[in-house]
């Protein structure tokens, strides 16, 4: 499979503090991709990152990608408790750049204020 | 449209029943897709269309799930007899995808809540 699979499953933090989530997957992609799910909603882009790229930021989020691990992760710093949501990373099949995404199960956080 | 839309936003059915599940993706977009997700899980890819045709429909888990598209606008996935492991959310999304765009960015829906008694 090369479903990506996020770490950790849960990850609860207090306003303000960091957040970083990572992702593995498994084979040569062309662009990694993060998405937030808020409780009984569907999924929003955040970022996407290129496989030339090592890392690239959007206002308060940071993602890495390294390539020869096969690993990507999402640094939310600064985090506001409107951050509370599931994240999860998404990666195109194999050298693709169309069809399908493969999610992984997702990293929920939860930030308290 | 101004997003994806999905209808209804929450179906409960008895087993056996047949249920569609309704897609209404941004206007423009080529590529359609259906994914499921069951509580606390990730998402199950179940059909990718661009324009009318599925070229990857392996993820659909049985026959009987269907799916069409018409015109390259709205889908419709076809549940028939479900059973109680067909509860799940099931989601749409469309993405406008090119060579020229250079990656595929989806859009969601807010998803349709499937319940089988």
């Amino acid at each position: 499979s090369q479903q990506g699979e996020e770490d950790p499953q849960a990850l609860s933090i207090q306003e303000g503090e960091n957040a970083t989530m990572n992702c593995s997957y498994k084979t040569s992609i062309n662009n990694l991709q993060w998405y937030r799910q808020n409780s009984g909603r569907g999924l929003v882009h955040l970022i996407l990152i290129r496989s030339n790229e090592r890392e690239k930021h959007s206002g308060r989020l940071r993602v890495t990608l390294d390539t020869s691990k096969k690993s990507s992760s999402l640094l939310i710093t600064a985090s506001r408790a409107a951050d509370t949501a599931s994240y999860f990373c998404a990666t195109p099949d194999r050298g693709s750049t169309l069809g399908r995404l493969y999610f992984g199960r997702g990293t929920q956080l939860t930030v308290w204020p | 449209g101004a997003g994806v839309s999905q209808s209804p936003s929450n179906k409960v059915t008895e087993k056996g029943k047949d249920v569609e599940l309704r897609c209404d993706p941004i206007s423009g977009h080529t590529a359609l897709y259906w994914y499921r997700q069951s509580l606390g899980q990730g998402l199950e890819f179940l059909i990718y269309f661009q324009g009318n045709s599925a070229p990857d429909k392996s993820g659909l888990p049985s026959d009987r799930f269907s799916a069409e598209r018409t015109g390259g606008s709205v889908s419709t996935l076809t549940i028939q007899r479900t059973q109680q492991e067909d509860s799940a959310v099931y989601l749409c999304a469309s993405s406008l995808v090119g060579v020229r765009v250079g990656a595929n960015v989806l859009t969601f829906g807010a998803g349709s809540r499937l319940t089988v008694l």
